[in-house]
């Protein structure tokens, strides 16, 4: 079965300072992965999907950036931090079904700026 | 372009009370629909699923028909506990699409 790991959990930055968060993904070959976020009081965002190594597609302009380096893992990281930043980062991967395809997640990074 | 509109929450109920959690949504196409729950401190679980017109998707006593007449997707649930205290957000796919259009989330407050 397909399973997701990302990390760290959780994480306190501070603004202006860099930051990498990282997902692998098991139990799969050639998958779609996501990031998306979870701000506080609000609902979840694409921030970036990839189809394949090195293949990356931005939905929102911002101040993060993601990279494939291997077909299985997929990092989401930043430069500068800003306060905006903090929220809850979820890695994604698409399961394609008989019945169609289906987003699993992982379990989640807390990211707080400070 | 697609959308999906949940209910505001948060809904506070009593523990074994009737539960509705509206969603309704707007695609271009015809859509597979999906409602996942994210209990406190955890991420995304899908909880069901729906991916043709009057399918109806269940998991733990929740359910949801696909109702392409009235586009909505309304999570149900006939006797809620403590533990479904959490955030239901409804979310969509389209065919080629590579990703989910996500409802804000509704949070559920259960009370003993």
């Amino acid at each position: 079965s397909q399973t997701i790991h990302q990390w760290p959990a959780t994480l306190v930055q501070p603004v202006g300072s860099p930051l990498s968060l990282e997902c692998t993904v098991e139990g799969t070959s050639n998958p779609n992965l996501y990031w998306y976020r979870q701000a506080a009081g609000r609902g979840l965002q694409l921030l970036f999907y990839s189809v394949g190594i090195g293949q990356i597609s931005s939905e929102v302009p911002q101040n993060l950036s993601a990279s494939r380096p291997q077909d299985r893992q997929f990092i989401l990281s930043s430069k500068k931090l800003l306060l905006s930043d903090s929220g809850f980062y979820l890695c994604a991967l698409l399961g394609r079904g008989v019945r169609g395809n289906t987003i699993y997640f992982g379990e989640g990074s807390w990211l707080t700026v400070v | 372009g697609d959308s999906v509109t949940q209910m505001e929450g948060p809904v506070t109920l009593s523990e074994e009370a009737f539960l509705t959690i509206n969603c309704t949504y707007t695609a271009t196409g015809y859509p597979s629909l999906f409602w996942y729950v994210q209990y406190p401190g955890e991420g995304l679980q899908l909880l069901l699923k729906a991916t043709k017109a009057d399918d109806k998707g269940s998991n733990k006593g929740f359910e949801a028909t696909y109702r392409k007449e009235t586009t909505s997707f309304h999570l149900e649930k006939g006797s809620v506990q403590v533990s479904d205290s959490a955030v239901y957000f409804c979310a969509l796919t389209e065919l080629g699409r590579r990703a989910l259009t996500f409802g804000s989330g509704t949070r559920l407050q259960v009370q003993p």
